[in-house]
This record gives structure tokens, sequence and C-alpha cells, in this order.
């Protein structure tokens, strides 16, 4: 089983539209979690961290539920610029800075 | 301010060759870390340093693949006699709270192509 896994999408949205991604983690140690997101050919990005009571910036949202070890990301209202790939991370729990990334949900928003 | 800087952006290689890729860390930050993405794939840990610690090396695929960090700032990735298998692009990241959020900041990254 993959330390964190993502549905890899991709997922076609019409300009919008509201979209949710999924992620689970297996490491129940693990204490902080984000999600970046990667341009074609460019590096992650942070997006937002994710905390225990659930996180808003602007049309993103995050919530992290630790009793399922699952993680979720919902995009309001989405725009052709929100199209990339969304990677959720995790860090090693008991292994201090390093960080787990899964392998990505792409998302295409179209006009 | 500065971001991670990451220097060459671009190299081309013999099979066979050795390289040398460059990381410059946000100014203050005390964790660097490498990472490797293959054409479609996920990040792939390399290796981490933290301060004056002994470097977690635990995702380094090979003894070709070695790292240091000088004065705890710049730090360079060495690949001897390149392999085909290590075409890929590099990536450099620097955290300033690696024992708390831990948030990192990636640099460009080198593309690294064996020939």
């Amino acid at each position: 089983r993959k330390e964190v896994e993502q549905d890899p999408g991709p997922f076609n949205v019409p300009e919008g539209a509201t979209v949710a991604f999924n992620c689970t983690y297996s490491n129940s140690a693990s204490q902080s979690f984000f999600w970046y997101r990667q341009d074609c050919r460019k590096e992650p990005k942070l997006l937002m961290s994710v905390y225990s009571s659930g996180n808003e910036d602007g049309r993103f949202t995050a919530q992290l539920n630790r009793a399922s070890q699952y993680i979720s990301l919902l995009i309001r209202d989405s725009k052709l610029s929100d199209s990339a790939t969304y990677l959720c991370v995790v860090n090693k729990g008991n292994q201090g800075g390093k960080l787990i990334f899964g392998q990505g949900t792409e998302l295409s928003v179209k006009p | 301010g500065a971001g991670v800087s990451q220097s060459p952006s671009n190299k081309v290689t013999e099979k066979g060759k050795d390289v040398e890729l460059r990381c410059d860390p946000i100014s203050g930050h005390t964790a660097l870390y490498w990472y490797r993405q293959s054409l479609g794939q996920g990040l792939e840990f390399l290796i981490y340093f933290q301060g004056n610690s002994a470097p977690d090396k635990s995702g380094l695929p090979s003894d070709r693949f070695s790292a240091e960090r000088t004065g705890g700032s710049v730090s360079t990735l060495t690949i001897q006699r390149t392999q085909q298998e290590d075409s890929a692009v590099y990536l450099c990241a620097s955290s300033l709270d690696p024992g708390g959020r831990n948030e990192q900041y990636f640099g460009p990254g080198t593309r690294l192509t064996v020939t």
C-alpha cells in the first residue's frame, strides 16, 4: 500500500464547477499535512497547509479526518488557471522533516 | 524575498560522466531536501539536511549519488558515472521549521538528461 494515495484523475470540469480531491495516508503518526500544486514542467508550489479543524483560503477548503486518515481539498468556482496537478503531502510521522508526496490528481478546467 | 535557486536549469551529459547540481536555499532555512521526479512520476525523496545533524541519506538510490551541504547553506548533489535512468528533474526544497509545520519551498529544478 502506498503511504499517500490519491485518485490520479484526470478530472475534467467546466469553469465555475466545484471539484473535490481526496487523499488517504497510512502513517497514523503523521502530524503535518499539505496540498501542493504543480503546473506542467514546473516545481511544486505550496497551496495550503491542512489543519485539524479544517481551513479555508478563498475558493479552496481543506479538511482533515485523523480517525480515517483522510484529507480532502475542495475547489469552488473553478477557474481555467486552476488547471494543474494537485499533490497531497504528509510528513513521515516520527521521521522529522521527511515529507511523503502523493502521485497527484490532475485537474483540467475547460471553458 | 529570494526563493530557492538551483543551477544549472538544464544539463545534458553523456552516460558515464559525473555531474554536479547546486541548490541555494532560502536564507535562514535550516533544512534542505533533494528530490527527483521522473517524467510523469511523483516526487522521490533523496536526501535531507537539517542543521549540523548527520544527513538522512535513506532515499539515495545508489552509491553513485552523494550530496553535501557546506556552511549550512548551499548544497551540491553529485551523481557519478551517470546512467540513462538518472534522467529526471532534480528538485531542491528548503524549510524553516522542519520539526514543526515543515512547509517546504521548492526551487525550479535541474532537468538532467543522460544520453
